[in-house]
């Protein structure tokens, strides 16, 4: 147990609608990172957040969007949902924002869109 | 533009051999670069971390190097157990505010 809560684990929904991924990291990491994950993509870097704040921001599209919560816990919202956006969706957290963090990840949100 | 690259095709050995798993990147020079472990349907677990200036690094049966010149690191698993099939990441950031990035994993598969 990587000690990094991800609910739920799967979701199914449909196309046009709106979801929301939680994630809550290990107790004392103040870093949150965002990973979707596809079979042909391999893991994907959309977003981190540090302390509450945006800290790095990669391949997240302008239909998702996330938050750190002062309590550190992190929610990522996908909306417009098309049937690309199926995956696995993964939380990982670390201590800081060093270069050499090393990160501990959920077991993941299963993302079915019909 | 940046990569990393993994070999996508499935390592197969044989119980008791040596997996060397390879991953190259370009047009990074990260100071550190990490190596995971991701079974099916789980997210990555962290195995190894090596600086830049570190040529190899040990833990128990597992060995990584990195090769700057080359921008190339290895990762070598000796006397392989099936229990270590599984899909192994390298990943790395270039600096504090740049993206986390993995390659796509190398799937291992031991047999016995």
């Amino acid at each position: 147990d990587s000690g990094v809560t991800q609910t739920p684990k799967h979701l199914i929904t449909a196309t046009g609608q709106r979801v929301t991924l939680r994630c809550s990291p290990r107790s004392g990491d103040l870093s949150v990172y965002w990973y979707q994950q596809s079979l042909d993509q391999g893991l994907q870097f959309l977003i981190q957040y540090y302390n509450g704040e945006e800290r790095a921001k990669g391949n997240i599209l302008e239909r998702f969007s996330a938050q750190q919560f002062p309590d550190l816990h992190s929610e990522l919202n996908l909306s417009s949902l098309e049937l690309g956006d199926s995956a696995l969706y993964f939380c990982a957290s670390s201590v800081g924002v060093a270069t050499n963090e090393k990160l501990f990840f959920g077991s993941g949100t299963q993302l079915s869109v019909l | 533009s940046q990569k990393i690259e993994q070999n996508s095709e499935a390592l197969n050995i044989q119980e008791g051999k040596t997996a060397t798993l390879t991953c190259n990147y370009t047009n990074y020079s990260p100071a550190y670069l990490q190596w995971y472990r991701q079974d099916p349907g789980r997210g990555p677990v962290f195995l190894l971390l090596i600086r830049e200036n570190e040529k190899e690094k040990r833990k128990e049966r597992l060995k990584v190097t990195f090769d700057t010149t080359l921008k190339q690191s290895l990762f070598h698993i000796t006397a392989s157990q099936p229990a270590d099939s599984a899909t192994y990441l390298c990943a790395l950031r270039e600096g504090q505010g740049f993206s986390f990035i993995f390659g796509k994993g190398t799937r291992l598969l031991v047999k016995p």
